[in-house]
């Protein structure tokens, strides 16, 4: 049974403009949420994250806002770059140094 | 700082056969946790193995098995290999507790004919 769900396999979007990938989730229990960006033949590398105690957190261009009593996340690139064209992935865990429940992933594109 | 490593890179197993594949963790870390990838699916949580034991497991089979070693490093062996096997795993290592950010390395791709 699929705990975290991203449901739009695919986004497109122009360089300059703002990516938004979003991600919900049954499992009330979950309590950190993680973004992985993964390229074709690597393995998925470390995005940014938020604990459930946060709405939002920001890094640079990404920023992760958090909808508890939604179970809802997005992630948010601003302004979205062609090198930022890859499978993110949203995860989930209840408890640190756990294991970790993937969403199946959007593929996103920037075009120039 | 070397980062995970994972050995080998590609694998093709026929039907039945055992497989063993191989991790190196990041330098630091000593939890390693074991995924399996499917085409078009997100990673799986297979196990995980903390002080060469398995600490938690998801909804594997039996078939499914591994081992972590003094240094840290482990392996994830699937014996009774079926078609449905065939997929990339993916290693990534962590600290036991404090964090929730695993470090994952590139992955072996096993075909099963």
């Amino acid at each position: 049974d699929q705990q975290v769900k991203q449901n739009s396999p695919s986004l497109s979007v122009q360089e300059g403009r703002i990516s938004i990938l979003n991600c919900d989730y049954t499992n009330s229990m979950f309590d950190y949420f993680l973004w992985y960006k993964k390229y074709p033949a690597e393995g998925p590398t470390f995005l940014i994250s938020i604990s459930s105690i946060k709405d939002k957190n920001e890094d640079g261009r990404f920023t992760v806002f958090l909808n508890k009593s939604a179970k809802h996340l997005s992630l948010h690139i601003v302004p979205s770059q062609p090198g930022d064209s890859a499978v993110y992935f949203c995860a989930a865990s209840e408890d640190s140094g756990y294991a970790l429940n993937f969403g199946k992933g959007t593929s996103l594109l920037v075009t120039p | 700082d070397a980062g995970v490593t994972q050995s080998p890179t590609h694998l093709i197993k026929t039907r039945g056969q055992q497989v063993t594949l191989r991790c190196s963790p990041k330098s630091g870390h000593d939890t390693v946790s074991w995924y399996q990838q499917a085409l078009g699916q997100g990673p799986q949580f297979i196990f995980q193995y903390y002080e060469e034991e398995e600490r938690q497991r998801g909804n594997f089979p039996d078939r499914f098995s591994g081992h972590q070693f003094p240094n840290y490093s482990s392996e994830l062996n699937v014996n009774a290999l079926l078609l449905g096997d065939s997929a990339l795993y993916l290693c990534a290592s962590s600290l036991p507790t404090g964090t929730y950010e695993q470090y994952f390395g590139p992955g072996t791709r096993l075909t099963v004919t």
